[in-house]
């Protein structure tokens, strides 16, 4: 079955600008969290949903958003872009199960400049 | 609360050598624990997990680690590494008292040696 999917692969913004970017998970997982990765601070999870409710929410800015639609893609949106906001964002979906795994996208490279 | 330690960042080898990748964990819950890969510019893909099964547990590619609650340790091993194996390793520990969110290890940065 196909795998989680993300889009864009590649972004470059302007500071101030916002972005959106796009994940589809793997088909039957109601689960999916986003994740921000950068060189300094490692993989930092920002928030996760779970039939179109936000479940888990990190520790980030009131910038970095999200959604989830009713066939489970969901949305994260960055308001008002920063230099810093330039990293890995990663999403990974969950099937059933406490224990089971997450299955991981390629993740969208943005850069802000 | 749940936390992670790779205790190396980065690591080399020779290839056809033993790996060794380091993890201690922290929790306040029976964890579950996760060894996930990461290759340039990709995602990530899951190399093995532990769900209070069998202690030893099998991955792929040949990659295996030893969950010992008393050390508090989930390292991963590989007997003979091969150039392919060169990549960033993630340990990942989650608990039913952070509602089973993910938490990430800095990660260790494997070279292989010719």
């Amino acid at each position: 079955k196909a795998g989680v999917t993300q889009t864009p692969r590649y972004l470059i913004k302007t500071r101030g600008q916002q972005v959106t970017l796009s994940c589809s998970p793997i088909s039957g997982h109601r689960s999916v969290s986003w994740y921000q990765q950068t060189p300094g601070q490692g993989l930092q999870f920002l928030f996760e949903y779970f039939s179109e409710t936000q479940r888990n929410k990190g520790n980030f800015p009131g910038r970095f958003s999200g959604r989830q639609f009713s066939n489970s893609r969901s949305e994260m949106n960055v308001s008002t872009l920063e230099l810093g906001d330039s990293a890995l964002y990663l999403c990974a979906s969950k099937g059933q199960g406490a224990d089971t795994e997450a299955f991981f996208g390629q993740g969208t490279r943005l850069t802000v400049v | 609360a749940q936390s992670v330690t790779q205790l190396d960042s980065h690591v080399s080898v020779s290839e056809g050598t033993p790996v060794l990748l380091r993890c201690n964990y922290s929790s306040s819950y029976s964890p579950s624990l996760f060894w996930y890969v990461q290759h340039p510019n990709k995602g990530l893909q899951l190399l093995l997990k532990y769900t209070s099964a069998a202690t030893l547990v099998k991955g792929i590619n040949g990659f295996e680690a030893e969950f010992k609650k008393s050390e508090t340790s989930f390292h991963l091993t590989k007997p003979s590494a091969h150039m392919s194996d060169a990549a960033e390793y993630f340990c990942v520990v989650s608990d039913r008292g952070s509602a089973r969110q993910l938490t990430f290890g800095s990660g260790t940065q494997l070279t292989v040696l010719p």
